[in-house]
């Protein structure tokens, strides 16, 4: 069955560079998302990228898949406190996002 | 666009007992899922609704039920619940026919089973 896997935590710096990860195993994924979860909120879409393309990238975040490793990492450049939470990778047999299977979640915490 | 709300937003059901969690979703939005997160998880997929009938299924037993309705609305219901059924509950929705990605999630329901 598909899987998706990430590592539990990571404490940055402000100002600093966040790399969160994420393994996945299912070879026909065709789009990988990156969602963020603030306590008490729902799930915001980040950015997603398109099993095709090796890096996609928005402002401060840019996305690498590395497709032969089944790889996904999400990088936020000048990490900010408001970037505190909890970050999801997903993926998904479909471009519309339709029965995402979700890692279990990043928890970023940013020192001032 | 109003996003999607969900209600209640808490909720402590005794084991055994039937639970309906609701969703309102924007108007246009003809897809609906319904996600189980449990506590310090990732978000698991229960079913999808297009057009008020199913069609995806999660790794979830029958006494999950969904229902969807004309007017962009849905409900999630539950039998029988147990303990383990404690979770978060997040409803998500989107126009079929939209080209991009369109998913918008709400910011679920708490049930707590005891």
């Amino acid at each position: 069955g598909e899987d998706v896997e990430q590592s539990l935590f990571l404490s940055v710096r402000e100002g600093d560079s966040s790399v969160i990860n994420c393994t996945y195993t299912d070879s026909s994924s065709t789009y990988l998302y990156w969602y963020k979860q603030e306590p008490g909120a729902g799930l915001q879409l980040l950015t997603y990228i398109f099993s095709n393309m090796d890096m996609k990238q928005d402002q401060r975040l840019t996305v690498l898949l590395n497709k032969k490793d089944k790889h996904l990492s999400l990088r936020i450049a000048d990490t900010q406190t408001g970037d505190s939470a909890i970050y999801f990778c997903a993926e998904s047999e479909d471009n519309a996002g339709n029965m995402l299977t979700f890692g279990g979640g990043t928890r970023l915490m940013v020192k001032p | 666009e109003t996003g999607v709300t969900q209600s209640p937003t808490h909720l402590i059901k005794t084991r055994g007992q039937q639970v309906t969690l609701r969703c309102s979703s924007q108007s246009g939005h003809n897809t609906v899922s319904w996600y189980q997160q449990a506590l310090g998880q990732g978000p698991q997929f229960i079913f999808q609704y297009y057009r008020e009938e199913e069609n995806g299924r999660g790794n979830f037993p029958p006494r999950f039920s969904g229902l969807q309705f004309p007017n962009y609305s849905s409900e999630l219901n539950v039998n029988a619940l147990e303990l383990d059924d404690s979770a978060l509950y997040l409803c998500a929705s989107r126009r079929a026919d939209s080209r991009y990605y369109g998913y918008t999630f709400g910011s679920g329901t708490r049930l707590t089973v005891v």
